[in-house]
């Protein structure tokens, strides 16, 4: 049960966009496409942002998609705006029926 | 509306107990998995445990095995986390939320702050 690869911090200017990757192994990401995303802002409780690879939740914008690709998923979000700041959270079904998260990674908007 | 509201955190020593409980309403409890997720202070999320729809089937993390315990009560529309021989990392804001089909979550709980300490 060891932490999905995420890297630390991202940023990126008004407008631009950005991606964040997740590494797994071929027992969690590689094996299902059962990704997940989750948007937390401080103090508030998580947001799911995208699930099952690529699915975006109702209400949320497509500027944030998602993609996999081998034991490798990423977040892409277009055209960024201030509020997309805020850290950022893969997660995976795994072979063992259970949950595996990344570490974060926080998001600055410049 | 769906609504997720978790009770029962405080303060407790090191080897007390606590018992969370997670108050659902707005959607049908008794057809979804739930889970319950951590977050150490200005640490990241460590998913802790699951439990299917009519509580046959219960998974956790490494780390509480043997310590926690997940159960839900479709009657009650209620999930519970039963939490013994804590220890100082456990210390975290505990949130309740709602599973779907791949475990992924669509709904969370505002969480309950739980610090064990002496």
């Amino acid at each position: 049960q060891s932490a999905l690869t995420q890297p630390a911090s991202v940023s990126g200017s008004p407008g631009q966009s950005i991606t964040i990757s997740c590494t797994g192994t071929s027992s969690d990401v590689g094996g299902y496409n059962y990704v997940s995303w989750y948007q937390q802002h401080p103090g508030k409780a998580p947001k799911l942002m995208i699930y099952d690879v690529n699915s975006r939740p109702s209400g949320i914008s497509n500027r944030f998609s998602g993609s996999k690709s081998g034991n490798t998923a990423s977040l892409s979000i277009s055209g960024l705006q201030a509020e997309d700041e805020a850290d950022y959270y893969c997660s995976s079904f795994t072979s063992s029926n259970t949950v595996v998260f990344g570490g974060g990674t926080k998001l600055t908007v410049l | 509306e769906v609504q997720l509201v978790e009770s029962g955190g405080g303060l407790v020593q090191p080897g007390g107990s606590l018992r969370l409980s997670c108050a659902a309403s707005g959607f049908t409890f008794g057809i979804y998995w739930m889970s319950w997720v951590r977050q150490a202070p200005g640490k990241g999320l460590e998913w802790v445990a699951n439990i299917k729809e009519d509580g046959s089937e219960k998974y956790y993390v490494d780390s509480v095995k043997g310590r926690f315990t997940i159960s839900r009560d479709n009657t009650k529309n209620s999930l519970y986390l039963q939490m013994n021989s804590l220890r100082a990392e456990d210390t975290a804001v505990y949130y309740c939320a709602r599973a779907r089909p791949g475990l992924y979550f669509d709904y969370w709980g505002q969480g309950t702050l739980v610090t064990v300490s002496s």
